[in-house]
């Protein structure tokens, strides 16, 4: 298996776009976590999926922010209208049994 | 509410010599812990985990971490540090108790080897 796949690798967009952030699971994982890490705030985690239905989200920031998880194979954080602030690496895990295995997460630079 | 602590914001050590990073938890039952580490601009990676059983848990890279239950501590450590550990090691809790994989994780100790 490739591991977690998260895309795009970078992402610069104004303020007020809409941003997507793509994420692929590995196969046979049951959960999904997407997490937000920042120099100020460190590794928080916005929302988790088992099964593909929510489980918490608790940790979204704002209305601005939502994700979905269609199929067991791929899920999307979207952030519309994107500010500054979202600027941020942020990582998809998925996991099985346990232990989570991370993306290579998405930089996301809000200008 | 379960919780983890890494009081140390960064860890210097001198390749060669022996490291340990440290990590406390808070959990209602027992826990199920687990230390990952972050190379720069990678997602962060597995390194070990304890369920139960021994109290000495090896892992990945020569790691391996101590589980404590007076001390409620889960201190990672390897006897002789490279270069090549300098990263961003994260102590995470699972409580099994929720039976969810969701994971708290501490703010990360930085790990600095100097040559």
């Amino acid at each position: 298996d490739a591991g977690v796949i998260q895309s795009p690798r970078h992402e610069v967009t104004e303020m007020g776009q809409e941003v997507t952030l793509r994420c692929k699971p590995i196969s046979g994982h049951d959960y999904l976590f997407w997490y937000r890490q920042t120099m100020m705030r460190g590794l928080e985690l916005l929302i988790y999926f088992n099964n593909n239905v929510p489980i918490d989200d608790s940790g979204m920031p704002e209305d601005r922010f939502s994700a979905k998880m269609p199929n067991a194979s791929f899920s999307t954080l979207k952030i519309q209208p994107s500010e500054p602030r979202d600027s941020a690496v942020y990582f998809c895990a998925s996991s099985s049994l346990g232990i989570a295995f991370f993306g290579q997460g998405t930089r996301l630079t809000v200008v | 509410a379960q919780s983890v602590a890494q009081p140390e914001d960064q860890v210097n050590v001198a390749e060669g010599n022996p490291l340990t990073v440290k990590c406390t938890y808070s959990v209602s039952g027992n826990p199920y812990l687990f230390w990952y580490v972050q190379y720069p601009n990678r997602g962060l990676q597995f390194l070990l985990k304890y369920i139960t059983g021994d109290n000495l848990v090896k892992g990945s890279y020569g790691f391996e971490a101590e589980f404590n239950k007076s001390q409620t501590s889960f201190h990672l450590k390897k006897p002789s540090a490279l270069v090549s550990d300098s990263a961003l090691y994260f102590c995470a809790v699972r409580d099994p108790d929720y039976n969810t994989d969701k994971l708290i994780f501490g703010t990360g100790t930085r790990l600095q080897v100097f040559p």
